[in-house]
């Protein structure tokens, strides 16, 4: 199971809105609706942002919005902020022996 | 509060073996679906193993199958991961992962134990 495809890295300035790509197949991002995206800081353990496609857990800004369109799977950041800046994931439920499947990860930026 | 906390990481020669264990309240763990994650320095996330509520149900990474066992102890609020046969390559940060209540996602992550494998 390869990982999900990610762009390295997307920048932005405060106030802008940006979005991160999360590609993968029909097994995995297009066959599930149960895609999630999670964001790391430096050092820090990760912190889920969506689940489900577009489900945000109780504490989890309204900034951070998700969609889905055939094998691509999209995280939107609105109104970009210095604490913004971070690593974001996505991750794929897989239903073979390989439960769950990683994105490459984005370096996102805030200029 | 949940809080998952990680022990036992530490530097092993390859070929060895290490316990990771990680510690787990705030929440009813039995009720709970746990899974072991982990990454590289300066690289991404990797999903490595499942364990269901009752322990009866395991499933693993095919980088790590054949080497790695998961467990848990439900009496004592603990999960487990048995690392046997340690390649240089297994050299990462190790996250105990709480399942979410509606599942297929992480909702709750440990701080993470780092294991090295290097002679």
């Amino acid at each position: 199971q390869s990982a999900l495809t990610q762009p390295a890295s997307v920048s932005g300035s405060p106030g802008q809105s940006i979005a991160i790509s999360c590609t993968g197949t029909s097994s995995d991002v297009g066959g599930s609706n149960h895609v999630s995206w999670y964001q790391q800081h430096p050092g820090k353990a990760p912190k889920l942002l969506l689940y489900d496609v577009t489900n945000r857990p109780s504490g989890v800004s309204d900034r951070f919005s998700g969609s889905k369109s055939g094998n691509t799977a999209s995280l939107t950041i609105s109104g970009l902020q210095a604490e913004d800046d971070a690593d974001y994931y996505c991750s794929s439920y897989v239903s073979t022996t390989t439960l769950y499947v990683f994105g490459t990860g984005t370096k996102v930026t805030v200029l | 509060e949940v809080q998952l906390v990680e022990s036992g990481g530490g530097l092993v020669q390859p070929g060895g073996s290490l316990r990771l264990s990680c510690a787990a309240s705030g929440f009813t763990f039995n009720s709970q679906e746990m899974h072991w994650v982990r990454q590289a320095p300066g690289e991404g996330l990797e999903w490595l193993s499942y364990i269901s509520e009752d322990g009866d149900i395991k499933k693993y990474a095919d980088s790590i199958k054949g080497r790695f066992t998961t467990s848990r102890d439900n009496a004592k609020n603990s999960l487990f991961l048995q690392m046997d046969s340690l390649r240089d390559e297994d050299t990462a940060v190790y996250y105990c992962v709480k399942e979410g209540a509606q599942e297929y996602h992480f909702d709750y992550w440990g701080q993470g134990t780092l294991v090295t494998v290097s002679s």
